[in-house]
């Protein structure tokens, strides 16, 4: 099924434990991105990599790290979760990075955090 | 710094037309987005606009002002099921997405 998969669905996490949120797409888009969406704010750019071996920095990185050893996973990871991390997590995939082409992003079905 | 301003809440009638608006401030512009976002679900694509002008899809249509930094989304003839968010993101000089809180809009029958 081609698309955009995200895991877990939810979460509950103990303030100070390490969580890796996991994204896989296989669409064989260049660019992917960690978003994260909060009540009455926008989606908020975590981390994004352009293509596979390269990772960037967005509008959040704080408390949270990238990798992206291959096309299809970007895995976001949480070192040592805070209360504030608390939020719905997307992942998205466009084919290309430079979306001056209209190049759409298309979101996975998204992570639900709750960090006590 | 980059803003997009929408309005937080809007509400219309089944068969009716609404239009939403959302102004932008970005560092350099690459594209205007709308998306659609039901309850508990994913951001979904709904148009792109880079240039001046109407761009028109199906009972969807959005607009877009370069010099103004004004865009508008147009729904015509509306459904129950176009009940949901709609989330209006700028794509700045770095071709990152800006995003706007989102307009809920509530149908009523």
């Amino acid at each position: 099924i081609a698309g955009i998969t995200q895991a877990p669905t939810s979460q509950i996490l103990a303030a100070g434990r390490r969580m890796t949120l996991r994204c896989t797409q296989d669409m064989r888009h260049n660019a992917m991105y960690w978003y994260r969406q909060d009540l009455g704010l926008g989606l908020r750019l975590i981390h994004y990599s352009n293509t596979a071996g390269t990772t960037g920095k967005g509008e959040v990185p704080d408390g949270y790290s990238v990798s992206r050893a291959n096309t299809d996973d970007f895995p976001l990871t949480l070192a040592s979760a805070v209360p504030s991390q608390t939020s719905v997590y997307f992942c998205a995939s466009s084919s290309d990075a430079a979306g001056g082409h209209g190049d759409e992003q298309f979101f996975g079905p998204g992570t639900r955090l709750t960090v006590l | 710094g980059q803003n997009i301003d929408q309005p937080t809440e809007m509400t219309a009638t089944e068969g009716a037309i609404v239009q939403i608006n959302c102004t932008y401030q970005t560092s350099g512009f690459n594209g205007l987005f709308w998306y659609q976002q039901h309850a508990g679900e994913a951001p979904t694509f709904l148009s792109y606009n880079v240039l001046d002008g109407l761009e028109e899809k199906g009972r969807f249509s959005s607009f877009l002002s370069r010099s103004k930094g004004y865009s508008y989304l147009l729904l015509k003839e509306l459904q129950m099921k176009d009940s949901a968010s709609y989330l209006c993101a700028a794509m700045d000089s770095n071709y990152q997405l800006i995003w706007g809180a989102g307009t809920k809009l509530i149908i009523k029958p």
